[in-house]
């Protein structure tokens, strides 16, 4: 299986910053990263998909990049909706594996 | 507008069943692959099976391999999870996912609420 890894696992940020994550995969799976995005008691909100691409209706402060092993989820100027939990996921290869998320809260 | 509405959650005792659905509306149901995702309390995400568009095709974790089948009847537009000899470990939020095309290698784009299905004696 592919595993997947967040860095940090935890970050404290203030509303207006540039906040960056990262992910890495065990192996290489081209471009097909996805990252989401998970509030407390909901269901888990698709962000951006082959690595790069914003899904419909996503503000376009977040910004994915990255091919191969690492991948980067920045988000411009975080706004107070944006502090949640953000996971990676490869789609590359089946058992699909999601990273073990990343908690953005309040400085 | 696309909807994903899970049911069929609630408390079951070690080894009995529970068959979880997913009623689809507002997309073409028979176009896209189907995901079913939980997570257990506290925890991350942890992808559990994969139906393609039209049911030829079908894939699982390790850790429901066996127990758990995945299907859908593009009539009713309505996913399932039939989920046999249940375990602890089991215990978790079910959601399905909607696959963003009809590829099998495709990110997800909607979700469900989410059902939860608590295993316990």
């Amino acid at each position: 299986d592919i595993q997947m890894t967040q860095s940090p696992s935890s970050l404290s940020a203030s509303v207006g910053d540039r906040v960056t994550i990262t992910c890495r995969a065990s192996q290489g799976i081209s471009n097909y990263l996805a990252w989401f995005q998970q509030k407390p008691g909901k269901a888990p909100k698709s962000l951006i998909y082959a690595a790069s691409s914003l899904q419909s209706g996503i503000p376009s402060n977040f910004s994915g990049s990255g091919s191969g092993t690492d991948f980067t989820l920045t988000i411009n100027n975080l706004q107070p909706e944006d502090f949640a939990t953000y996971y990676c996921q490869q789609y590359n290869t089946y058992p699909l594996t999601f990273g073990p998320g990343t908690k953005v809260d309040i400085k | 507008q696309v909807q994903l509405v899970e049911s069929g959650g609630g408390v079951v005792q070690p080894g009995r069943s529970l068959r979880l659905s997913c009623a689809a509306s507002g997309f073409t149901f028979s176009s896209h692959g189907m995901h079913w995702v939980r997570q257990a309390p506290g925890t991350g995400l942890e992808w559990v099976a994969v139906i393609s568009y039209n049911g030829g095709n079908k894939d699982y974790a390790d850790s429901v391999k066996g127990r758990f089948t995945i299907s859908r009847d593009n009539s009713k537009n309505t996913l399932y999870l039939q989920m046999n000899s249940l375990r602890a470990d089991d215990t978790a939020v079910y959601y399905c996912a909607r696959s963003l095309s009809s590829g099998y290698y495709a990110s997800f784009d909607y979700w469900g609420q989410g059902t939860l299905v608590t295993v316990s004696s």
